[in-house]
């Protein structure tokens, strides 16, 4: 299985601020990577496919980038409904999650 | 609107089997791969298979693939999973969720509410 390796496990931000998660591919998914958002107690949430695409409705501030095995999410102004935990996910062979990031109010 | 919902909370024994149902509506039932997830408690999420409700095709994780089954009733736009041979690590949150279109991108933007499944004696 393609192991993703996500970092932080968490991370402490005040509101406004840029935050920016990493996944790390075990091999080349190409862009085969979505984020996801997470609420306790809820189902995710889809914010970015293939790698950089923008789910219709997310606000712009989120975005994605990356290729191979390096990606990256970004929130730019967090805002106070941004505290959650993100997951990232290859759907290259077959699919599988980062462990997630908590991102909590600093 | 689009809508997964999900059948309820489940106890079982180790051992016992579990038959999660996933009703859905708002969308073309046939169209769309439905996806199968899980998340122990603290845990992050685990992708278990999928399976496409026109023809009934399946495509499970390894790691499931000989204690998972997958099936759907056209008639109800219900999808099944059936997990065999219940362990306590079993134990989670199981989702449904719906595949966002009709290309490979295992990209799921709908999702149901999810079901705790308890694996304890």
């Amino acid at each position: 299985d393609i192991q993703m390796t996500q970092s932080p496990a968490s991370l402490s931000a005040s509101v406004g601020d840029r935050v920016t998660i990493s996944c790390q591919a075990s091999q080349d998914i190409s862009n085969f990577l979505n984020w996801y958002q997470q609420m306790p107690g809820k189902a995710p949430k889809l914010l970015i496919y293939d790698a950089s695409h923008l789910e219709t409705g997310v606000p712009s501030r989120f975005s994605g980038s990356g290729s191979g095995t390096e990606f990256t999410f970004t929130i730019n102004n967090l805002q106070p409904e941004d505290f959650a935990t993100y997951f990232c996910q290859q759907y290259d062979d077959p699919s599988t999650f980062g462990g997630g990031t908590k991102v909590e109010i600093k | 609107q689009v809508l997964l919902v999900q059948s309820g909370a489940e106890v079982k024994r180790p051992g016992a089997s579990v038959k999660i149902s996933c009703k859905t509506s708002g969308y073309s039932f046939t169209t769309y791969y439905v996806h199968w997830l899980r998340q122990a408690p603290g845990q992050g999420l685990e992708w278990m298979g999928l399976i496409h409700p026109f023809h009934g095709k399946t495509d499970y994780a390894q790691k499931f693939q000989d204690r998972v089954t997958m099936t759907r009733d056209t008639s109800t736009s219900t999808v099944y999973m059936e997990l065999s041979s219940l362990r306590s690590d079993d134990t989670a949150v199981y989702y449904c969720a719906k595949h966002r279109d009709v290309s490979m991108v295992y990209a799921l933007d709908y999702w149901g509410q999810g079901v705790l499944v308890t694996v304890s004696s």
